[in-house]
Protein backbone atom coordinates (compact mmCIF):
# COMPACT_ATOMS: atom_id res chain seq x y z
CA UNK A 1 0.00 0.00 0.00
CA UNK A 2 2.06 3.07 -1.54
CA UNK A 3 -0.53 5.98 0.10
CA UNK A 4 0.23 9.13 -1.73
CA UNK A 5 2.99 8.82 -4.44
CA UNK A 6 4.40 11.82 -6.44
CA UNK A 7 6.74 12.58 -8.67
CA UNK A 8 9.31 13.93 -9.01
CA UNK A 9 10.93 14.01 -6.26
CA UNK A 10 13.78 17.10 -7.44
CA UNK A 11 13.69 19.19 -10.15
CA UNK A 12 15.43 21.95 -11.24
CA UNK A 13 13.78 25.10 -13.41
CA UNK A 14 15.08 27.40 -15.87
CA UNK A 15 12.42 30.82 -15.23
CA UNK A 16 9.92 30.58 -17.76
CA UNK A 17 10.16 26.28 -18.23
CA UNK A 18 6.80 24.41 -17.35
CA UNK A 19 6.40 21.62 -15.88
CA UNK A 20 4.37 18.88 -14.65
CA UNK A 21 4.10 17.80 -10.75
CA UNK A 22 2.27 14.16 -10.68
CA UNK A 23 0.38 12.95 -7.96
CA UNK A 24 -1.60 9.76 -7.44
CA UNK A 25 -2.97 7.84 -4.69
CA UNK A 26 -4.40 4.58 -3.77
CA UNK A 27 -6.56 4.75 -0.70
CA UNK A 28 -9.49 5.48 -2.58
CA UNK A 29 -10.11 9.29 -1.00
CA UNK A 30 -12.26 11.79 -2.79
CA UNK A 31 -10.38 14.67 -1.59
CA UNK A 32 -6.91 15.63 -2.81
CA UNK A 33 -4.93 18.63 -2.11
CA UNK A 34 -1.41 20.55 -3.36
CA UNK A 35 0.17 22.48 -0.74
CA UNK A 36 3.47 24.37 -1.20
CA UNK A 37 5.86 24.71 2.09
CA UNK A 38 7.87 27.63 2.60
CA UNK A 39 10.24 28.48 5.54
CA UNK A 40 8.63 30.52 8.13
CA UNK A 41 5.20 30.54 6.27
CA UNK A 42 4.13 26.50 6.82
CA UNK A 43 1.72 24.84 4.41
CA UNK A 44 -0.35 27.08 2.05
CA UNK A 45 -2.86 25.80 0.00
CA UNK A 46 -2.56 25.52 -3.90
CA UNK A 47 -5.38 23.59 -5.22
CA UNK A 48 -8.40 21.60 -4.34
CA UNK A 49 -10.57 19.07 -5.32
CA UNK A 50 -13.13 17.50 -3.72
CA UNK A 51 -13.58 15.10 -6.35
CA UNK A 52 -13.09 13.62 -9.77
CA UNK A 53 -13.82 16.26 -12.46
CA UNK A 54 -13.61 19.25 -9.60
CA UNK A 55 -10.83 21.50 -8.65
CA UNK A 56 -10.70 24.94 -6.32
CA UNK A 57 -8.74 27.32 -5.74
CA UNK A 58 -6.61 27.51 -2.73
CA UNK A 59 -4.38 30.17 -0.72
CA UNK A 60 -2.29 30.49 -3.47
CA UNK A 61 -2.95 29.54 -7.09
CA UNK A 62 -1.97 32.41 -8.96
CA UNK A 63 0.97 30.85 -11.70
CA UNK A 64 -0.43 27.35 -11.10
CA UNK A 65 -2.94 24.85 -12.73
CA UNK A 66 -4.00 21.60 -11.82
CA UNK A 67 -6.09 18.52 -13.20
CA UNK A 68 -8.18 15.81 -11.78
CA UNK A 69 -7.58 13.28 -14.19
CA UNK A 70 -9.48 10.27 -12.24
CA UNK A 71 -10.13 9.72 -9.00
CA UNK A 72 -6.12 8.41 -7.98
CA UNK A 73 -4.53 11.06 -10.25
CA UNK A 74 -4.26 14.87 -9.16
CA UNK A 75 -1.41 17.07 -10.81
CA UNK A 76 0.26 20.28 -10.96
CA UNK A 77 1.25 22.45 -13.48
CA UNK A 78 3.95 25.24 -13.57
CA UNK A 79 3.35 27.35 -17.02
CA UNK A 80 5.73 29.55 -16.71
CA UNK A 81 7.96 29.15 -13.62
CA UNK A 82 9.31 32.01 -11.55
CA UNK A 83 11.95 32.10 -8.71
CA UNK A 84 8.92 32.49 -6.50
CA UNK A 85 8.01 29.28 -6.75
CA UNK A 86 10.83 27.88 -5.41
CA UNK A 87 9.32 25.61 -2.78
CA UNK A 88 8.78 22.14 -1.89
CA UNK A 89 5.26 21.25 -3.02
CA UNK A 90 3.17 18.32 -1.16
CA UNK A 91 0.17 16.54 -2.64
CA UNK A 92 -2.41 14.97 0.33
CA UNK A 93 -5.24 12.76 -0.24
CA UNK A 94 -7.93 12.93 2.70
CA UNK A 95 -10.60 11.37 4.70
CA UNK A 96 -10.27 12.41 8.17
CA UNK A 97 -7.08 13.26 8.58
CA UNK A 98 -4.70 13.83 5.47
CA UNK A 99 -2.45 11.76 4.06
CA UNK A 100 0.75 13.17 2.28
CA UNK A 101 3.21 12.43 -0.38
CA UNK A 102 7.09 12.75 0.38
CA UNK A 103 7.22 15.97 -1.63
CA UNK A 104 8.53 17.72 -4.36
CA UNK A 105 11.44 19.94 -3.89
CA UNK A 106 11.52 22.44 -6.65
CA UNK A 107 14.19 25.22 -7.60
CA UNK A 108 13.75 27.80 -10.31
CA UNK A 109 16.43 29.27 -11.18
CA UNK B 1 -8.39 38.06 8.33
CA UNK B 2 -8.73 34.44 9.19
CA UNK B 3 -5.16 33.44 10.93
CA UNK B 4 -3.72 30.31 13.07
CA UNK B 5 -1.46 30.63 14.99
CA UNK B 6 1.45 28.55 16.32
CA UNK B 7 4.36 29.57 18.82
CA UNK B 8 7.41 29.93 16.37
CA UNK B 9 10.07 29.68 19.29
CA UNK B 10 10.89 26.25 19.59
CA UNK B 11 9.87 23.88 22.67
CA UNK B 12 13.27 22.71 24.10
CA UNK B 13 12.39 20.19 26.91
CA UNK B 14 14.04 17.02 28.90
CA UNK B 15 12.75 13.32 28.47
CA UNK B 16 10.22 12.43 30.45
CA UNK B 17 8.70 15.65 30.78
CA UNK B 18 5.53 16.79 29.06
CA UNK B 19 5.23 19.41 26.31
CA UNK B 20 2.64 20.93 25.29
CA UNK B 21 2.10 23.29 22.26
CA UNK B 22 -0.69 25.71 21.51
CA UNK B 23 -2.71 26.30 18.51
CA UNK B 24 -4.84 29.62 18.26
CA UNK B 25 -6.86 30.57 15.77
CA UNK B 26 -9.22 33.72 14.76
CA UNK B 27 -12.01 34.62 12.29
CA UNK B 28 -13.09 30.56 12.01
CA UNK B 29 -16.01 28.95 12.69
CA UNK B 30 -14.38 25.40 12.84
CA UNK B 31 -15.89 22.00 12.40
CA UNK B 32 -12.69 19.87 13.76
CA UNK B 33 -8.95 20.73 13.88
CA UNK B 34 -6.39 18.10 13.18
CA UNK B 35 -2.29 17.57 14.68
CA UNK B 36 0.56 16.80 12.36
CA UNK B 37 4.18 15.85 12.90
CA UNK B 38 6.34 16.64 10.24
CA UNK B 39 10.20 15.38 10.22
CA UNK B 40 12.99 17.17 8.17
CA UNK B 41 12.27 16.51 4.79
CA UNK B 42 9.12 14.15 4.93
CA UNK B 43 5.75 15.09 4.56
CA UNK B 44 3.46 15.62 7.24
CA UNK B 45 1.92 13.12 9.34
CA UNK B 46 -1.47 13.15 10.95
CA UNK B 47 -2.05 12.55 14.56
CA UNK B 48 -5.38 13.45 15.91
CA UNK B 49 -8.89 14.40 15.11
CA UNK B 50 -10.75 16.17 17.26
CA UNK B 51 -13.99 17.71 16.64
CA UNK B 52 -15.43 21.28 17.64
CA UNK B 53 -18.36 19.18 19.70
CA UNK B 54 -15.51 17.41 21.79
CA UNK B 55 -13.17 18.90 24.76
CA UNK B 56 -10.26 16.08 25.01
CA UNK B 57 -8.89 13.31 22.67
CA UNK B 58 -5.79 10.94 23.55
CA UNK B 59 -4.00 8.49 21.17
CA UNK B 60 -1.21 6.52 23.28
CA UNK B 61 0.88 9.74 24.88
CA UNK B 62 -1.05 12.31 22.83
CA UNK B 63 -3.50 14.22 24.27
CA UNK B 64 -5.40 17.19 22.37
CA UNK B 65 -7.73 19.80 23.42
CA UNK B 66 -10.32 22.19 21.61
CA UNK B 67 -12.05 25.23 23.54
CA UNK B 68 -14.16 27.10 20.80
CA UNK B 69 -14.43 29.70 23.48
CA UNK B 70 -10.84 30.68 23.87
CA UNK B 71 -10.38 29.65 19.90
CA UNK B 72 -7.84 27.50 21.09
CA UNK B 73 -6.35 24.03 20.93
CA UNK B 74 -3.73 22.74 23.52
CA UNK B 75 -1.31 19.76 22.31
CA UNK B 76 -0.05 17.43 25.03
CA UNK B 77 3.38 14.78 24.44
CA UNK B 78 3.36 13.11 27.64
CA UNK B 79 6.18 11.24 29.11
CA UNK B 80 8.42 12.62 26.10
CA UNK B 81 10.89 10.69 24.31
CA UNK B 82 13.95 12.17 22.15
CA UNK B 83 12.16 10.09 19.19
CA UNK B 84 9.46 12.82 19.81
CA UNK B 85 12.03 15.17 18.49
CA UNK B 86 9.52 16.62 15.77
CA UNK B 87 8.26 20.15 13.96
CA UNK B 88 3.81 19.65 14.96
CA UNK B 89 1.49 21.11 12.91
CA UNK B 90 -2.09 22.18 13.71
CA UNK B 91 -4.92 22.40 10.76
CA UNK B 92 -8.23 23.41 11.08
CA UNK B 93 -11.34 22.75 8.58
CA UNK B 94 -14.18 25.03 9.12
CA UNK B 95 -18.06 24.82 8.29
CA UNK B 96 -17.92 27.13 5.11
CA UNK B 97 -14.47 26.00 3.92
CA UNK B 98 -16.08 23.39 1.54
CA UNK B 99 -13.41 20.77 2.30
CA UNK B 100 -10.16 22.71 2.43
CA UNK B 101 -7.84 22.98 5.33
CA UNK B 102 -5.47 25.55 6.41
CA UNK B 103 -2.23 25.02 8.55
CA UNK B 104 -0.09 26.90 11.24
CA UNK B 105 3.51 27.19 10.61
CA UNK B 106 4.08 24.90 13.45
CA UNK B 107 6.15 24.46 16.42
CA UNK B 108 9.67 22.39 16.82
CA UNK B 109 9.70 20.51 19.34
CA UNK B 110 13.35 19.25 20.84
CA UNK B 111 13.58 16.62 23.43
CA UNK B 112 16.93 15.81 24.79
CA UNK B 113 17.88 12.66 26.71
Amino acid sequence: NAGVTQTPKFQVLKTGQSMTLQCAQDMNHNSMYWYRQDPGMGLRLIYYSASEGTTDKGEVPNGYNVSRLNKREFSLRLESAAPSQTSVYFCASKTGGAFFGQGTRLTVV
Amino acid sequence: SQKIEQNSEALNIQEGKTATLTCNYTNYSPAYLQWYRQDPGRGPVFLLLIRENEKEKRKERLKVTFDTTLKQSLFHITASQPADSATYLCALLTTDSWGKFQFGAGTQVVVTP
